[in-house]
């Protein structure tokens, strides 16, 4: 099965301030996605990252928000811009092959 | 449209006990299910999944899980719990369409000593 790297595992950002968040997979997946956590509580999808193509965003999450590029099938980074304290939370992402989902082990953020 | 629905937020279990964290699936066609399993500040932990076949399955640590489609449902159980099985658990039904997870709103797991 894919393993999945992700960057930062936690950051404390000021509010105002972008973050870049990046997910390196080990083998190559067909499909990548972001999601959102509270501590706590379920995951809530942000998008879909499309290789070479815009992501595909849930309702609610809007890409000048949220800007995700996948330049690969293996590479993916999710921005959270212009943080205020709501953005924080912990951000997970996600691929897809055959029909196995693996995860990164999140980023927890708090925005100050 | 896919959903799942865990009507638990909390089982408490005693060690040793069987324990078993409902989840109940809403689909159009047949269900890809899986259970994962989130320990405190970590990721989520593939348990098992169900695709085809066999309606018991067998997962990681012991889990299993039985899919009933009389009932639609994909309740996950252990026969012997362990305090260390503490931890939040979500069932998720993928999307035919989309290929995303639709997640379960959870369920924490409190097994006591």
């Amino acid at each position: 099965s894919a393993v999945i790297s992700q960057k930062p595992s936690r950051d404390i950002c000021q509010r105002g301030t972008s973050l870049t968040i990046q997910c390196q997979v080990d083998s190559q997946v067909t499909m990548m996605f972001w999601y959102r956590q509270q501590p706590g509580q379920s995951l809530t999808l942000i998008a879909t990252a499309n290789q070479g193509s815009e992501a595909t965003y849930e309702s609610g999450f809007v890409i000048d928000k949220f800007p995700i590029s996948r330049p690969n099938l293996t590479f993916s980074t999710l921005t959270v811009s212009n943080m205020s304290p709501e953005d924080s939370s912990i951000y997970l992402c996600s691929g897809t092959w055959d029909y196995g989902y693996t995860f990164g082990s999140g980023t927890r953020l708090t925005v100050v | 449209a896919q959903s799942v629905a865990q009507p638990e937020d909390q089982v408490n279990v005693a060690e040793g006990n069987p324990l078993t964290v409902k989840c109940t699936y809403s689909v159009s066609g047949n269900p890809y299910l899986f259970w994962y399993v989130q320990y405190p500040n970590r990721g989520l932990q593939f348990l098992l999944k169900y695709i085809t076949g066999d309606n018991l399955v067998k997962g990681s640590y012991g889990f299993e899980a039985e899919f009933n489609k009389s009932q639609t449902s994909f309740h996950l159980k252990k026969p012997s719990a362990l305090v260390s099985d503490s931890a939040l658990y979500f069932c998720a039904v993928r999307d035919w369409s989309t290929d995303k997870l639709i997640f379960g709103t959870g369920t924490r797991l409190q097994v006591f000593p």
